[in-house]
């Protein structure tokens, strides 16, 4: 049963560029969350999207944006790269019983994004 | 606004015996659903145990348990006969569910296992 995939596993940019991380789902989840984390803090939340729509969004500016694609693969597009963004970025994955409804993430081993 | 907090930045404890380690959480909701995280220094984050609120009965995973204390909005967990693979950062989260998916989280305990 796979798990939760990310891709790439590290990725360096310098300031001003943008960027796309890429998420497949566990199978059987249909909805994925993003979540970044910097050294030594917990994650904070980006947003989550199910049925290919963004159904909460944490607070981050507009430059973080998302796309959940028909198979449930998601991408969280960095654009204007700040020093700041540089972190661990996480995605999750989860089944929707029922609409309005969340259950237990599971996490991919994330991708390591350093902005120089 | 819903909150985690884990007052415990750091815990050590010698293999094989037990250790316990604390979170607290605050929320006006009824219906919630609260975890143990566990992320190794590959940064993997492993889920460890969850806990229902509408359930009374603690969660147990193995040597893995939790003492969930509903009107203390405490949810500790306690790990026995630990071992050198149980060190890592152990953080607490919480999710309140319908139509509020995102998974708030404590600042994280460091755990470290003494052979």
């Amino acid at each position: 049963d796979a798990g939760v995939t990310q891709s790439p596993t590290h990725l360096i940019k310098t300031r001003g560029q943008q960027v796309t991380l890429r998420c497949s789902p566990k199978s059987g989840h249909d909805t994925v969350s993003w979540y970044q984390q910097a050294l030594g803090q917990g994650p904070q939340f980006i947003f989550q999207y199910y049925e290919e729509e963004e159904r909460q969004r944490g607070n981050f500016p507009d430059r973080f944006s998302g796309h959940q694609f028909p198979n449930y693969s998601s991408e969280l597009n960095v654009n204007a790269l700040l020093l700041g963004d540089s972190a661990l970025y996480l995605c999750a994955s989860s089944w929707v019983r029922r609409r309005g409804s969340t259950d237990t993430q599971y996490f991919g081993p994330g991708t390591r994004l350093t902005v120089l | 606004a819903q909150t985690v907090t884990q007052s415990q930045p750091e815990m050590s404890v010698q293999e094989a015996e037990t250790v316990t380690l604390s979170c607290t959480y605050d929320t006006s909701e009824s219906d919630y659903y609260l975890f143990w995280y566990k992320q190794p220094p590959s940064r993997q984050m492993i889920l460890v145990i969850r806990q229902e609120a509408y359930k009374q009965q603690n969660a147990t995973e193995n040597r893995f348990s939790v003492n969930f204390q509903k009107a203390a909005k405490s949810f500790s967990l306690k790990i026995s006969d630990s071992q050198l693979g149980d060190a890592a950062m152990y953080f607490c989260a919480s999710v309140l569910g319908d139509s509020n998916y995102q998974l708030i989280w404590g600042a994280g305990t460091k755990l470290i296992i003494k052979p």
